[in-house]
């Protein structure tokens, strides 16, 4: 079975600093992909990134980098030059390699930015 | 536009009455899963399904019934819903060369009281 752990409830950065979010997986898949979404305040689930288990770079859209270190099973999600509006609600997700397609979810790290 | 719509978006009901919250996919795609959120527990599957006609349990299945005669819908059916359902909830869909994993509709709150 696949597990997200996610171990803080709550953060708070100040606007334009950059922050990190934790994540940490367990999996005896040996092919898998791991993913961020980002949930405002108005409930939509919005993908932000994506890191396949066996890409050898770190992977990064924007202001968004997944730092992956696949030997200690994390995955952490930094955002850059943080803006109000990543105010949001952040979830880390593993899916298995292969034929199965199921999402397994973190329970969510709440991201405050201050002005 | 590729998108997953769910509908309605909101819901409030009485416990007891039967109720169907659809969903709907334009992307041709096999997989599609509902999920709930509450807070503290992240999203949950409740049920999915890899195709046509084929259906299989989550995490958290008491209480719903789904079915898959489309391929591009799946209905989620709370035959007696109680308030432990009050929820959010989302349908998502995939497919084998689906690069972001899953795209999701904009979600359903529903409350039962």
């Amino acid at each position: 079975a696949q597990k997200i752990t996610q171990t803080q409830p709550g953060m708070f950065v100040q606007e334009k600093e950059a922050v990190t979010l934790d994540c940490t997986y367990d999996t005896s898949d040996p092919s898998y992909g791991l993913f961020w979404y980002k949930q405002p305040s108005s409930g939509e689930m919005i993908f932000l990134i994506y890191q396949g288990s066996y890409d050898q770079q770190n992977a990064t859209e924007g202001r968004y980098s997944l730092n992956f270190q696949k030997a200690r099973k994390s995955a952490n999600l930094v955002i850059s030059a943080s803006q109000l509006g990543d105010s949001a609600m952040y979830f880390c997700a593993m899916r298995p390699g292969g034929s199965n397609y199921k999402l397994t979810f973190g329970k969510g790290t709440l991201l405050t930015v201050n002005p | 536009e590729a998108q997953v719509t769910q509908n309605p978006r909101y819901l409030i009901t009485v416990t007891g009455k039967k109720l169907t919250v659809t969903c709907s996919q334009n992307m041709n795609h096999e997989y599609m899963s509902w999920y709930r959120q509450d807070p503290g527990l992240g999203l949950r599957q409740i049920y999915y399904s890899m195709n046509v006609e084929v259906t299989d349990k989550g995490d958290v299945p008491e209480g719903y019934k789904v079915s898959r005669k489309e391929k591009r819908n799946f209905p989620l059916i709370l035959e007696s819903p109680s308030p432990n359902q009050t929820s959010l909830y989302f349908c998502a869909s995939s497919s084998p060369d689906s690069y972001y994993g899953y795209t999701f509709g904009s979600g359903t709150r529903l409350t039962v009281v």
